[in-house]
C-alpha cells in the first residue's frame, strides 16, 4: 500500500503557482520523497526527490517539513501542459537498492486557462 | 540521449494466448522495472531486473515472467492471457545503484485481451 496521502484533485489557474500537498506521516529516516507525474496515456515522468532538505530543479521545488511528515511540490508558473496526475511516493534509499515505486492514486491537477 | 523504448506500442490478443513485450533501457542503465497500469488497480509493480537477475518482485501470479539480457534490454512474458490482463504495461530504467534511483519510464505497451 502507498505510504502517502494526497488530495484527489486540484485546480490551478495558468501562470499561477501550483502547490500540491502530500502527507507521509509514517516516513522513516532513510526514506526519500519522490514526485512523478503522468500526463494522459503516457509513462510517468520523474520530477524531483528529496530526503530532508528542500530541493529545486528546472521543473519544480520540493518543500519538506522539518519533521518530514509532509511535503509540498511547487510548480512555480503552471501551464496547460502541466495538467496531469501527480504522484507523491515514499521510497527507501541508501543501500536498499532500487526499491520499487509504490504508486497511490495521486492528485489530478487541472491547469485552467 | 535516447529514452526508454518499448515495443510494440499496441497489441491485441485473445484469451489463452501468450505475449512477449520488449523494453530497451536508456544507455548505461542497468536496472529495468516493469509496471502494470489498469483503471481499477492503478500502477502496480511487477518485477525488477538488475544485471540479468531478478532483484525485486511484486505480487503477481507466475503467469507473469521476465528476463534481462546482457545488454540490459528486458522482456516480459504473460502466458495464458486473461481478460483482466488488459492494461498499459510500463517499463522503467535506472542506473540501479543507490545514488541514482530515479526511474525513467517508457511510453508503455497497451495490451488488449479479447
Amino acid at each position: 500500500d502507498a505510504k502517502t496521502t494526497q488530495p484527489p484533485s486540484m485546480d490551478c489557474a495558468e501562470g499561477r503557482a501550483a502547490n500540491l500537498p502530500c502527507n507521509h506521516s509514517t516516513i522513516s529516516g532513510n526514506e526519500y520523497v519522490y514526485w512523478y507525474r503522468q500526463i494522459h496515456s503516457q509513462g510517468p515522468q520523474y520530477i524531483i526527490h528529496g530526503l530532508k532538505n528542500n530541493e529545486t530543479n528546472e521543473m519544480a521545488s520540493l518543500i519538506i517539513t522539518e519533521d518530514r511528515k509532509s511535503s509540498t511540490l511547487i510548480l512555480p508558473h503552471a501551464t496547460l501542459r502541466d495538467t496531469a496526475v501527480y504522484y507523491c511516493i515514499v521510497r527507501g534509499g541508501g543501500n536498499s537498492g532500487n526499491t520499487p515505486l509504490v504508486f497511490g492514486k495521486g492528485t489530478r491537477l487541472s491547469v485552467i486557462a | 540521449k535516447a529514452g526508454v523504448t518499448q515495443t510494440p506500442r499496441y497489441l491485441i490478443k485473445t484469451r489463452g494466448q501468450q505475449v512477449t513485450l520488449s523494453c530497451s533501457p536508456i544507455s548505461g542503465h542497468r536496472s529495468v522495472s516493469w509496471y502494470q497500469q489498469t483503471p481499477g488497480q492503478g500502477l502496480q509493480f511487477l518485477f525488477e531486473y538488475f544485471s540479468e537477475t531478478q532483484r525485486n518482485k511484486g505480487n503477481f501470479p507466475g503467469r507473469f515472467s521476465g528476463r534481462q539480457f546482457s545488454n540490459s534490454r528486458s522482456e516480459m512474458n504473460v502466458s495464458t492471457l486473461e481478460l483482466g490482463d488488459s492494461a498499459l504495461y510500463l517499463c522503467a530504467s535506472s542506473f540501479g545503484g543507490s545514488l541514482y534511483n530515479e526511474q525513467f519510464f517508457g511510453p508503455g505497451t497497451r495490451l488488449t485481451v479479447l
